[in-house]
């Protein structure tokens, strides 16, 4: 199984619909980030969190929002789903980044969003 | 100007030659550095990381950073087929703390 698991994997829904994305890992991890993916325009920090009770906007954080339910889930969520916000989208987690740890990145499989 | 910049390419290589891959950033106070390499339809993953200026080795991959000119680059020894990827730079202030990517730069490896 992987340590970073998405659901769904794959997405389509319709303009103005609620849609969650979900994230849990298995690595013990404090740091959980969302990502989105367009052609072209590389990764773009959504929302990231450094603790339960921690969450953070990042560069693109409008029309989305987030929830972390515990140390290995957090959840992206669009309450209304815009054509735009069609992309692939990446959880990822990492450690604390301390000492000789590297502060790797480690990405669940993604998941793709269509919006119509 | 976005903060981090690569060239899109697409970038091709023949089989058994270098791949240079370059990278410049426009926040001075970054930190650490980042290489990952993204198969088509595939997560990134971590290739290469740096955070002091010079070269450091890792196999066939070397990373180099020179602060001064805020760029950072990604050399493949020996390219094989199977570094045909994206490869994504990736720029953080301290530690893996909100990381920056640029668009990535696609390579195709020649056989």
């Amino acid at each position: 199984d992987a340590d970073v698991t998405q659901t769904p994997r794959n997405r389509i829904t319709k303009t103005g619909k609620r849609i969650m994305l979900e994230c849990s890992q298995t690595k013990g991890h404090d740091r959980m980030y969302w990502y989105r993916q367009d052609p072209g325009l590389g990764l773009q920090l959504i929302y990231y969190s450094f603790d339960v009770k921690d969450i953070n906007k990042g560069e693109i954080s409008d029309g989305y929002s987030v929830s972390r339910q515990a140390q290995a889930k957090f959840s992206l969520s669009l309450e209304s789903a815009i054509p735009n916000q069609t992309a692939l989208y990446f959880c990822a987690t990492s450690d604390r980044g301390t000492g000789t740890n590297t502060g790797e990145l480690f990405f669940g499989e993604g998941s793709r969003l269509t919006v119509l | 100007q976005k903060e981090v910049e690569q060239n899109s390419g697409p970038l091709s290589v023949p089989e058994g030659a270098i791949a240079s891959l370059n990278c410049t950033y426009s926040d001075r106070g970054s930190q650490s550095f980042f290489w990952y390499r993204q198969y088509s339809g595939k997560s990134p993953e971590l290739i290469m990381f740096i955070y002091s200026n010079g070269d450091k080795e890792d196999g066939r991959f070397t990373a180099q950073l020179n602060k001064a000119s805020q760029y950072v680059s990604l050399l493949i020894r020996d390219s094989q087929p199977s570094d045909s990827a994206t490869y994504l730079c990736a720029v953080a202030p301290f530690g893996n703390e909100k990381l920056t990517f640029g668009t990535g730069t696609r390579l195709t490896i020649i056989p």
